[in-house]
């Protein structure tokens, strides 16, 4: 079963305009931890933002922001003012309690248009 | 964070023979991951590397198609043995930094793009 599902395979946004990458995931384990990566076109993967799911508030970390709904079991990322270089493949993962691997979603590929 | 190297960052091989991708990290790290990522697709976990013990291995993944090693707390290798086609992929390999009751994060290394011809 799909742990981790990100339903936009691609996304076009206009430069500085703000954009909302859906992720939701599956998992009976109270205890867990939701990432999300960019990955370039060089192909490295670049860590941008974590939330435990213990955490009271939506992580932040400069331009980008997680809409933790624990309820709904989803894990949006927001990114504010977007960028040409924020054009890429961004990926959504889960580590689940005791396990330190992470199970990624399929990726949502973003272009920002000048 | 870690900075993690890896090494090659691309090659193009025959068919058949082996590539053996080196990772190392700026510090200690206990775990190691190897993942790969085929065209289009997603990362898929390969196997955990600790050093002192074998590697485990994911479901799909085995010892002799890809032997790992783990000499010492910064280095990790992945070979892709008797290569075909199928092997094209990005191979990246990751290391956990702990956040003490935060949880933990993984970094990842630029990855090596395999092309077999």
């Amino acid at each position: 079963a799909q742990k981790i599902t990100q339903t936009q395979p691609g996304m076009f946004v206009q430069e500085k305009e703000a954009v909302t990458l859906d992720c939701t995931y599956d998992t009976s384990d109270p205890s867990y931890g939701l990432f999300w990566y960019k990955q370039p076109s060089s192909g490295e993967m670049i860590f941008l933002i974590y939330q435990g799911s213990y955490d009271q508030q939506n992580a932040t970390e400069g331009r980008y922001s997680l809409n933790f709904q624990k309820a709904r079991k989803s894990a949006n990322l927001v990114i504010s003012a977007s960028q040409l270089g924020d054009s890429a493949m961004y990926f959504c993962a889960m580590r689940e309690k005791g396990a330190q691997k992470l199970v990624f979603g399929q990726g949502t590929r973003l272009t920002i248009n000048p | 964070s870690a900075v993690i190297s890896q090494k090659p960052s691309r090659d193009i091989c025959q068919r058949g023979t082996s590539l053996t991708i080196q990772c190392q990290v700026d510090s200690q790290v206990t775990m190691m991951f190897w993942y790969r990522q085929q065209p289009g697709q997603s990362l898929t976990l390969i196997a955990t590397a600790n050093q002192g013990s074998e590697a485990t291995y994911e479901s799909g993944f085995v010892i002799d198609k890809f032997p790992i090693s783990r000499p010492n707390l910064t280095f990790s290798t992945l070979t892709v043995s008797n290569m075909s086609p199928e092997d094209s992929s990005i191979y990246l390999c990751s290391v956990v930094h702990f956040l003490g009751t935060e949880g933990n994060i993984q970094y990842f290394g630029a990855g090596t793009r395999l092309s077999v011809l």
